[in-house]
Order: C-alpha cells, then sequence, then structure tokens
C-alpha cells in the first residue's frame, strides 16, 4: 500500500515569496490533515477536509495561508506572502474516516523563510 | 481542550539501558491513545496505539497501558538499542477531532 505523498522535500524562499506544498493521501483516505511541525515542538494542526470539505481549520492564519482538497482526494496548501516564522515543517496526514483512529503521515516538506 | 504533556527530553541513555518516557492527557470523553516515533530526516510513523482504559499497545519492543484513572500512556522499553535514537510524541484523538500531540521527547541512545 502506498504511503502519504508529499513533495517538494525542501523549499528555501525569501520572506514575502509565496510557496506551495502537495499532498496525496492512502487511496480511500476521506480524512486528510495538514499539521505544522516548527523545530524542537510537536505538530500543530492547521487544518482538517473530510472529503472536500473542510471541518477544522480553526488554527489556520487565513490572512496569509489557504489550503483546497478539490476533489477530494489531492490537496494543496499555499502560504502568501511567506514570513521568517513560517519556517516549519509542513507535514500531510490521512486516516480513514477520522473517528478515533491513527493518521498515516508523509515524510514532510520543510520550509526555510529567509 | 484536549492536551498531551510529556516529559521533557532530551534522554539519552546506554544500550541495554530500560526506557520510561512519561505522558498524562487531558480530554473530554473517551480519547484514543497513541505514540508517534520520528527518526532523522523523516516523518512521524505510528509506534503503538490504544483504544480503551486499560488496553495495552506494543510494537518492536515498546509497550505503554492507558491508564484511565491516572490519565497516562507513559512508553517503556526493556532494552533500548542505538537504532531507538528518535523523537517520541505522545498523541490522542475524540471522536472526530485531529490529533493534539505533545512536545515530543527526544531520545539518543549511545554504544
Amino acid at each position: 500500500e502506498a504511503g502519504v505523498a508529499q513533495s517538494p522535500r525542501y523549499k528555501i524562499i525569501e520572506k514575502r515569496q509565496s510557496v506551495a506544498f502537495w499532498c496525496n493521501p492512502i487511496s480511500g483516505h476521506a480524512t486528510l490533515y495538514w499539521y505544522q511541525q516548527i523545530l524542537g515542538q510537536g505538530p500543530k494542526l492547521l487544518i482538517q477536509f473530510q472529503n472536500n470539505g473542510v471541518v477544522d481549520d480553526s488554527q489556520l492564519p487565513k490572512d496569509r495561508f489557504s489550503a483546497e482538497r478539490l476533489k477530494g482526494v489531492d490537496s494543496t496548501l499555499k502560504i502568501q506572502p511567506a514570513k521568517l516564522e513560517d519556517s516549519a515543517v509542513y507535514l500531510c496526514a490521512s486516516s480513514w474516516d477520522g473517528l478515533n483512529t491513527e493518521a498515516f503521515f508523509g515524510q514532510g516538506t520543510r520550509l526555510t523563510v529567509v | 481542550g484536549d492536551s498531551v504533556t510529556q516529559m521533557e527530553g532530551p534522554v539519552t541513555l546506554s544500550e541495554e539501558a530500560f526506557l520510561t518516557i512519561n505522558c498524562t492527557y487531558t480530554a473530554t470523553g473517551y480519547p484514543s491513545l497513541f505514540w508517534y516515533v520520528q527518526y532523522p530526516g523523516e516523518g512521524l510513523q505510528l509506534l503503538l496505539k490504544a483504544t480503551k482504559a486499560d488496553d495495552k499497545g506494543s510494537n518492536k519492543g515498546f509497550e505503554a497501558t492507558y491508564r484511565k484513572e491516572t490519565t497516562s500512556f507513559h512508553l517503556e522499553k526493556g532494552s533500548v538499542q542505538v537504532s531507538d535514537s528518535a523523537v517520541y510524541f505522545c498523541a490522542l484523538t475524540s471522536g472526530n477531532t485531529p490529533l493534539v500531540f505533545g512536545k515530543g521527547t527526544r531520545l539518543s541512545v549511545i554504544a
């Protein structure tokens, strides 16, 4: 079974530039998550999708971050414009139905904003 | 809201030593509890889980018991190896809420 795929693995951009990350979840998984992991901390949820609908985006900085999952499969997370404090690893995860079950994580995208 | 507190690291042990990483939680309802491991340069991998009180999750020599009375889910291993060096995260989920993670504990095992 293929795992959660993310790209790119690494990205370096200057502040005020824009960047986009892509995620392909495990086939059949209805729930998709984007987490932000700042160095030395645990992952923090940015947004949760159930199929192509948003379940929770309460911690997404909507003035600069956006995410979509148009066909209920792949998802894209965008930052525009980036700030220095956005430097982190962005993790995508998926689960069958999001009900008390484990999530499976991709390898993440390490973003450095300079 | 739900939260997880785990012991601060880093933890440094000699090979074959006994490992305990403490984890306590606060949650409404009846959460499922997890330990994830993150090896250098990799994403998070599920290590073990427990879905109800008194359940014991186990994998690769690690184990943790869901203790409702003490709201704890401590991770243990009887004899650690160099290859166990990683960051360990305790996490929980209740109902359809997303996983909530602790801050992580870095383990270094030296030969």
